[in-house]
């Protein structure tokens, strides 16, 4: 059954450094998301993407994330200047259209782990 | 920011055993309710999607409900096995592309 997948599976940085994440999602797939979750909280929304562009961010997903899929297959996210509170699990996940998006149940990643020291 | 809460936060149970979880959400605005199984160091995992008041759905011994007058969805398994240990998490989504999730229920499923 296709997958999506995350790289690397953990990551630890230095605080200011840039990070990527990169991720693979099932290739006729339409939607793509980044999700984190910080140890202890509930997973939270970063960011949607849909026909190349952003379709959604949340209040996270500020100046200091970009996201971008510069092939037609890879789905980045990118942390700029890395802060202490952006250590997380960071999950990609992708949909496909069964009539509408809402139908259609998410396909998670196994999730980066980013260790800010 | 949408609150979505859900109950038990952790359940032990017996093999054999069955069981239920509460997920709540706003009622106003619904668009659809998703329930994942979310086993240690792996990948969340669909259960369903439920978009419909008086929706149930079922897979296998898995099965949910949904009352979105009301705002809350049950979750239930019956005759629990050790490999249901997982989190249980419920996500609600609204006329955006957001899921938001609530904490989970983390079951444990002993011999």
């Amino acid at each position: 059954e296709p997958e999506v997948t995350q790289t690397p599976s953990h990551q630890v940085t230095q605080m200011g450094q840039e990070v990527i994440l990169r991720c693979v999602p099932i290739s006729n797939h339409l939607y793509f998301y980044w999700y984190r979750q910080i140890l202890g909280q509930k997973v939270e929304f970063l960011v949607s993407f849909y026909n190349n562009e952003i379709s959604e961010k949340s209040e996270i997903f500020d100046d200091q994330f970009s996201v971008e899929r510069p092939d037609g297959s890879n789905f980045t996210l990118k942390i700029r200047s890395t802060k202490l509170e952006d250590s997380a699990m960071y999950f990609c996940a992708s949909s496909d259209y069964r009539g509408s998006s809402y139908n259609s149940p998410l396909h998670f990643g196994n999730g980066t782990r980013l260790t800010v020291t | 920011i949408l609150n979505v809460e859900q109950s038990p936060q952790s359940l032990h149970v017996q093999e054999g055993d069955s069981t239920n979880f509460t997920c709540s959400f706003p009622s106003s605005n619904f668009y659809a309710l998703h329930w994942y199984r979310w086993e240690t160091a792996k990948s969340p995992e669909a259960l369903f999607v439920m978009t419909l008041n008086g929706d149930e759905k079922k897979k296998g011994r898995i099965s949910a409900t949904l009352n979105t007058k009301e705002g809350y969805s049950y979750l239930y398994i019956k005759g629990s096995q050790p490999e249901d240990s997982a989190t249980y998490l419920c996500a609600f989504r609204d006329s955006g592309y957001a899921l938001n999730f609530g904490k989970g229920t983390s079951l444990l499923v002993t011999p």
